[in-house]
């Protein structure tokens, strides 16, 4: 099993500044498939990014995903206040795991 | 526009079976590209994913679930079903169940999630 890190576990930042938040795996994700998933309080997860980099349907070009093998990066570029979610990766190489998460809280 | 939408007990006793049904629309299930998958998130804690079915080639699951859970689907009322046996206090968890693309391995669509709670 293909365990994700994810760091830092909480970023304080501020609306209009540039998040990056890091998912290492514990192996090279070889397929490739390195999803981003935004989970706000008592909500469901909503799809991010997928296949490392290409952005969900309806998903604002503010939000970047990047790597590759065992580093990737979900990189947001000047906050906006519905950003400051739970942020969490998720690998699918033989079977989906998911990182513990990084909290993104207003400064 | 695909919804899923998770239904079944709010309270179960230690010991007993679990079963959550996910009606879902919008998607077939008999389509060979897009799946069902069930995943659980403890309060305040990370998700954890428990297993999938796809059309045509059967059911996957968590290795540290394996024995205790069931994954089945009803293609006419466009149903799957969880079952978990011996549930244990631990497992009190909202599940949510999400449509999978096989093509990306993500998980493009979520139900709203039931809050499970497993207590005597």
């Amino acid at each position: 099993e293909i365990v994700l890190t994810q760091s830092p576990g909480t970023l304080s930042l501020s609306p209009g500044e540039r998040a990056t938040l890091s998912c290492r795996a514990s192996q090279s994700v070889t397929s490739g498939y390195l999803t981003w998933y935004q989970q706000k309080p008592g909500q469901a997860p909503r799809l991010l990014i997928y296949g490392v980099s290409t952005r969900a349907t309806g998903i604002p070009d503010r939000f970047s995903g990047s790597g590759s093998g065992t580093d990737f990066t979900l990189t947001i570029t000047r906050l906006e206040p519905e950003d400051f979610a739970v942020y969490y990766c998720q690998q699918y190489v033989r079977s989906p795991t998911f990182g513990q998460g990084t909290r993104l809280e207003i400064k | 526009q695909v919804t899923l939408k998770e239904s079944g007990p709010v309270l179960v006793k230690p010991t007993e079976t679990l079963t959550l049904t996910c009606t879902v629309s919008g998607f077939s299930l008999s389509n060979v590209r897009m799946g069902v998958s069930w995943i659980r998130q403890p309060p305040g804690k990370a998700l954890e994913w428990l297993g999938n079915i796809y059309s045509n080639d059967g059911e996957s699951y968590s290795s540290s679930m394996k024995s205790r859970l069931s994954i089945s689907k009803d293609t006419s009322k466009s149903q799957v079903v969880l079952t978990m046996t011996d549930m244990d206090p631990v497992d009190t968890a909202t599940y949510y169940c999400a449509q999978i693309d096989r093509w990306f391995g993500d998980f493009d669509s979520w139900g709203q999630g039931t809050l499970v709670t497993v207590s005597s």
